[in-house]
């Protein structure tokens, strides 16, 4: 099984350079989520879709934004990168199905913002 | 808000020995979900274990195994017959509500396995 696939893996942006991350998941989840994890922060969340059609912000938004493009796909997007945007960039879903509430995360991407 | 502290951000222990990592928690919520995960170089997030705060009895997964006090908002992670492959980041993330909720993470304890 696939799981969540993220891509790129790994990218070089220049300071003010746009760029889209893809995350996908194959589970039939409802929930999605991205985090960023620096070193010495553990992961924080970024932004999250609970269902299809809604997104909220969450610890860390600023100069990010996101689409929930289907059930299936959710996407991070840097219109302007900034230096202070290198960071990985881990993508997750979960569902609530039989209480579990476990969150399944993507391989990550590596972003240096030079 | 809630928080998670790792007050220990490394750790080292022998083959075959056992360790014990350290998270607590604030939140004032009466339900939530607990958990670890393991971050080797590979960079992939590994479920090692969950908790649910109404359940008394610890999880155990395998080798390891939690050690949850509630009153306290403590939830330590042991990992008994310590293995080369478990030399990872582990972190421990909180859950709040009735779940499918974003995750809190603590900043994580680097877990070296030494031969």
């Amino acid at each position: 099984n696939a799981g969540v696939t993220q891509t790129p893996k790994f990218q070089v942006l220049k300071t003010g350079q746009s760029m889209t991350l893809q995350c996908a998941q194959d589970m039939n989840h409802n929930s999605m989520y991205w985090y960023r994890q620096d070193p010495g922060m553990g992961l924080r969340l970024i932004y999250y879709s609970a269902s299809e059609g809604t997104t909220d912000k969450g610890e860390v938004p600023n100069g990010y934004n996101v689409s929930r493009l289907n059930k299936r796909e959710f996407s991070l997007r840097l219109e302007s990168a900034a230096p202070s945007q290198t960071s990985v960039y881990f993508c997750a879903s979960s569902e609530q199905l039989l209480a579990k509430n476990i969150q399944y995360f993507g391989a990550g991407t590596r972003l240096s913002v030079l | 808000a809630q928080t998670v502290t790792q007050s220990q951000p490394e750790m080292s222990v022998q083959e075959a020995e056992t360790v014990t990592l350290s998270c607590t928690y604030d939140t004032s919520e009466s339900n939530y979900y607990l958990f670890w995960y393991k971050q080797p170089p590979s960079r992939q997030m590994i479920l090692v274990i969950r908790q649910e705060a109404y359940k008394q009895q610890n999880a155990t997964e395998n080798r390891f195994s939690v050690n949850f006090q509630k009153a306290a908002k403590s939830f330590s992670l042991k990992i008994s017959d310590s293995q080369l492959g478990d030399t990872a980041m582990y972190f421990c993330a909180f859950m709040r509500g009735s779940g499918n909720t974003p995750l809190v993470f603590g900043k994580g304890t680097r877990l070296s396995v030494i031969a």
